[in-house]
């Protein structure tokens, strides 16, 4: 079955200081991966993608992801936090065992920034 | 820049009770997606639309719960009767077609709580 693991329910990272978000998925195929970040009471915005290509992908706010094949993980990360980037991650996967568009979405990781 | 509209934001109700929440997709795309979020969990899909046709409602609770999207633009989610453990965010997306490498987009959600 396809599934998502996101090892740290919580970060705590100091503002200006660097950041990884840990995801690791399980899935049959080639996957579709996706970081998403929602921020209290609000829906989710997509971050940034990977399907096919570079397995360095770059995407809004500062972030980027590596797509890890040998060992089923897909990153995220940042060079410098901001305050604003205090929120809750979610790492999702997707592709052709799963109708390419039913994401499996991990548990979530909530960053807290510190001043 | 083109949103996912959900109402309401957010609803009380007590159990036994009949609600229901409206989504309305981003105009041109087919693919309309109800999720539940259950609080410090991630997302978990409900039912999935192609225009007015069910994709996808193998985790829905069928019991209870009910969607349509009779003329395959809005949709609504209804949950009858309600009960305590359906307290979460309910999340509409939406994306242009069910095939190959799409992008879900999100609305901001709606809260329930089930007193």
């Amino acid at each position: 079955a396809q599934s998502v693991t996101q090892p740290d329910i919580h970060i705590t990272v100091s503002e200006g200081a660097s950041l990884e978000l840990r995801c690791n998925y399980s899935y049959g195929a080639t996957p579709y991966l996706f970081w998403y970040v929602q921020s209290p009471g609000q829906g989710l915005q997509l971050l940034l993608k990977y399907f096919s290509g570079d397995t360095l992908v770059q995407g809004i706010k500062g972030f980027e992801a590596e797509f890890k094949r040998s060992q089923s993980s897909f990153n995220l990360r940042k060079p410098s936090v901001h305050w604003s980037d205090a929120a809750e991650y979610f790492c999702a996967v997707g592709g052709a065992n799963t109708g390419f568009q039913k994401l499996v979405f991990g548990t979530g990781t909530r960053l807290l920034v510190s001043p | 820049e083109a949103e996912v509209a959900q109402s309401p934001r957010y609803k009380i109700t007590e159990k036994s009770q009949a609600v229901a929440f409206w989504c309305d997709p981003i105009s041109g795309h087919a693919t309309l997606y109800w999720y539940r979020q259950i609080l410090g969990q991630g997302p978990e899909l409900l039912v999935q639309f192609q225009d007015e046709s069910v994709v996808d409602d193998s985790q829905l609770p069928k019991d209870r719960f009910s969607a349509e999207r009779l003329k395959g633009v809005d949709s609504t989610l209804k949950i009858q009767p309600a009960e305590l453990g359906d307290s979460a965010m309910y999340l509409c997306a939406s994306s242009l077609s069910t095939g190959g490498a799409n992008v879900l987009t999100f609305g901001a959600g709606s809260r329930l709580t089930v007193l």
